[in-house]
């Protein structure tokens, strides 16, 4: 079946540094990708929507020079975390979604701690 | 403001016996209903889904219900096995937006043999 890598699984980094994480749909093409985050013991937050060889549209209240998406191909969306501070520590998650209302993939997720 | 609401956190059940996990919402113009399942390290994958046209699907050991009037849907899964142990997310969608979920804070169904 139709499957979603993402990568890093998990990452450190210091404060103040910038994060990269891919997001690759492996056997499909996804015309839209969606980004969300989890904090603990909480649900999962839709942060972005992109399309590909679009701008993505950002949800209120995040910031979309912070959270930099890149959706430059059918098969791959990327998310930069810029300028890092603690509390964006958290789970970050893509999921992918073909042409139509197909369904949607989720990645395995992120874990990006800052300290 | 929280739209899709999975009021317990957490829920323990037998082996062989019901499990019923439950979602509320708030948006009465969501038209479609996902439930996820997610395991530790893992993405959550797709379990069952209905339209807000329908009260009832059901796939195998799993049915979801939806109610309309009372914003409420459930998922059963009947009998329940120790590999359904999980965190369940409910999830919810508006006409047109089927990509942009809202989603529940998760139940975690353990599932005790």
């Amino acid at each position: 079946g139709a499957v979603v890598s993402q990568h890093p699984s998990r990452v450190i980094c210091k404060s103040g540094t910038s994060v990269k994480i891919e997001c690759r749909s492996l056997d499909f093409q996804a015309t839209t990708m969606f980004w969300y985050r989890q904090f603990p013991k909480q649900s999962l937050m839709l942060m972005a929507t992109s399309n590909e060889g679009s701008k993505a549209t950002y949800e209120q209240g995040v910031e979309k020079d912070k959270f930099l998406i890149n959706h430059a191909s059918l098969t791959l969306s990327t998310l930069t975390v810029t300028s890092a501070h603690p509390e964006d520590s958290s789970f970050y998650i893509c999921s992918a979604q073909g042409v139509g209302n197909s369904p949607l993939h989720f990645g395995n997720g992120t874990r990006l701690t800052v300290t | 403001d929280q739209q899709v609401k999975q009021n317990s956190p957490s829920l323990s059940v037998q082996e062989g016996r019901i499990s019923i996990l439950n979602c509320d919402y708030t948006n009465s113009m969501f038209d479609y209903f996902l439930w996820y399942k997610k395991y530790p390290a893992e993405g959550p994958t797709f379990l069952i889904s209905i339209s807000s046209i329908k009260d009832k699907n059901e796939d195998g050991r799993f049915t979801v219900f939806l109610n309309k009037s009372a914003k409420h849907l459930s998922l059963h899964i009947v009998p329940s096995q120790p590999g359904d142990s999980a965190v369940y997310f409910c999830a919810a969608s508006l006409y047109n937006q089927g990509g942009k979920l809202i989603f529940g804070q998760g139940t975690e169904l353990s599932v005790k043999p």
